[in-house]
């Protein structure tokens, strides 16, 4: 069965210091989505992304994050500067274009993040 | 306003015995989903079960239902016959709007134990 894939599945970080997140999509899917889950907390909508531009963003996506899919199978995001309160779980999701309403989002296995 | 609501942090259930998970949500919106998802210790989230706010019949898949009451705008999961491997958290999600890609709202989550 297809699968949305992360990696790392755990990375950690000096607070300041770049890193880029990765996710593969599953192949046919054209919507991507991140989302992160501080420890303990609800999972929060980040970023959408279609047709190669950023479709929606939440308050949280500011000027430090930024997502490309760099060719036809990765889609990654990056956080420029980290902070510690960008410690936490991210996760990656795909969904078809589809003409069900059901058209469930499909999440990855996600990415521990740790800034220290 | 919380668009999702789960007022259970926690729950416990007896081996073979069903459980209610409670879901409350808001929205203005006439079209929407709502999802439930698992998500085990080791993090991934896992799909459930799907209602969509036109369905006239309540969801369910295998020994998840979803008691969906529309004027309440409640979507309670429902697991009969619980397992072990029940013991994870749940979170119930909801997707607003005609446009089956959107974001989805998460709630806070509840943590069910299964005890044998």
């Amino acid at each position: 069965e297809p699968e949305v894939t992360q990696t790392p599945s755990h990375q950690v970080t000096q607070m300041g210091q770049e890193v880029i997140l990765r996710c593969v999509p599953i192949s046919n899917h054209l919507y991507f989505y991140w989302y992160r889950q501080i420890l303990g907390q609800k999972v929060e909508f980040l970023v959408s992304f279609y047709n190669n531009e950023i479709s929606e963003k939440s308050e949280i996506f500011d000027d430090q994050f930024s997502v490309e899919r760099p060719d036809g199978s990765n889609f990654t995001l990056k956080i420029r500067s980290t902070k510690l309160e960008d410690s936490a779980m991210y996760f990656c999701a795909s969904s078809a274009l589809s003409g069900d309403s059901y058209n469930e989002q499909f999440f990855g296995p996600g990415t521990r993040l740790t800034v220290l | 306003a919380q668009k999702i609501t789960q007022t259970q942090p926690g729950m416990f259930v007896q081996e073979k015995e069903a459980v209610t998970l409670d879901c409350t949500y808001d929205t203005s919106d006439p079209s929407y989903g709502l999802f439930w998802y698992k998500q085990p210790s080791s993090g991934e989230m896992i799909f459930l079960i799907y209602q969509g706010s036109y369905d006239q019949q309540n969801a369910t898949e295998g020994r998840y239902s979803l008691n969906f009451q529309k004027a309440r705008k409640s979507a309670n999961l429902v697991i009969s016959a619980s397992q072990l491997g029940d013991s994870a958290m749940y979170f119930c999600a909801m997707r607003e709007g005609g446009d089956n890609f959107n974001k989805f709202y998460f709630g806070s989550g509840t943590k069910l134990n299964v005890k044998p």
